[in-house]
């Protein structure tokens, strides 16, 4: 079974600073990795995703995440924090197996991300 | 515009009364899903749905209910709710439903049972 731990439930950085989100997987098989962003009140929407091929995945709103085998890790960073970035941010695996992992998308615990001005 | 429908947005009910939460996409998706939402706990998966009359359990399946007779629709069926399904609620579909399918997800349902 895959699982998924966001290293601390909140994060806080000043405007114009590094956002830097961390993330580690466990999957016995190749994994799909994906992070989410909920606005309050709101859905989740797609920043970005790690398929296959090049590791560095670029998302929208200038986040970025690299898929690091040797770590079983996919951290999300940002150059530099907007105050538009204030958001709960989820990382998500996804594996192609069978039976109940069939397009099942295991979450982490989340990371709310403040941004100080 | 392609999205997933989920209604009501917020509803507070009462202990044991039978309720449904719609969801609906206009994407022609085959995969969809529904998940809870707990502070700490991320998101669960509760049921999935591969295809009309496919469906099968989630990680969190207990007390709820699905149906799929029709590709578009999803409701979730909770036939007697007690407090400890006070969550928030999302539906998702998605194309296929493959590792790599991206995920269409509703505005969600907060749902209170007191």
């Amino acid at each position: 079974a895959q699982s998924v731990t966001q290293l601390g439930s909140h994060v806080s950085v000043s405007e114009g600073a590094l956002v830097l989100l961390r993330c580690n997987y466990s999957s016995s098989v190749p994994p799909y990795l994906f992070w989410y962003v909920q606005y309050p009140n709101q859905g989740l929407q797609l920043l970005l995703k790690y398929t296959t091929g090049a590791t560095l995945v670029k998302g929208i709103n200038g986040f970025e995440a690299e898929f690091k085998k040797s770590e079983t890790s996919f951290h999300l960073t940002k150059p530099s924090a907007h105050m538009s970035d204030a958001a709960e941010y989820f990382c998500a695996v996804s594996i192609n197996a069978g039976g109940t992992s069939y397009g099942k998308l295991t979450f982490g615990q989340g990371t709310i991300l403040t941004v100080h001005p | 515009e392609a999205q997933v429908t989920q209604n009501p947005r917020y509803l507070i009910t009462v202990t044991g009364k039978k309720l449904t939460v719609t969801c609906s996409q206009n994407m022609n998706h085959e995969y969809m899903s529904w998940y809870r939402q707990d502070p700490g706990l991320g998101l669960r998966q509760i049921y999935y749905s591969m295809n009309v009359e496919v469906t099968d359990k989630g990680d969190v399946p207990e007390g709820y209910k699905v149906s799929r007779k029709e590709k578009r629709n999803f409701p979730l069926i909770l036939e007697s709710p007690s407090p400890n399904q006070t969550s928030l609620y999302f539906c998702a579909s998605s194309l296929g439903g493959g590792p790599g399918s991206g995920y269409t997800f509703g505005s969600g349902t907060r749902l209170t049972v007191v």
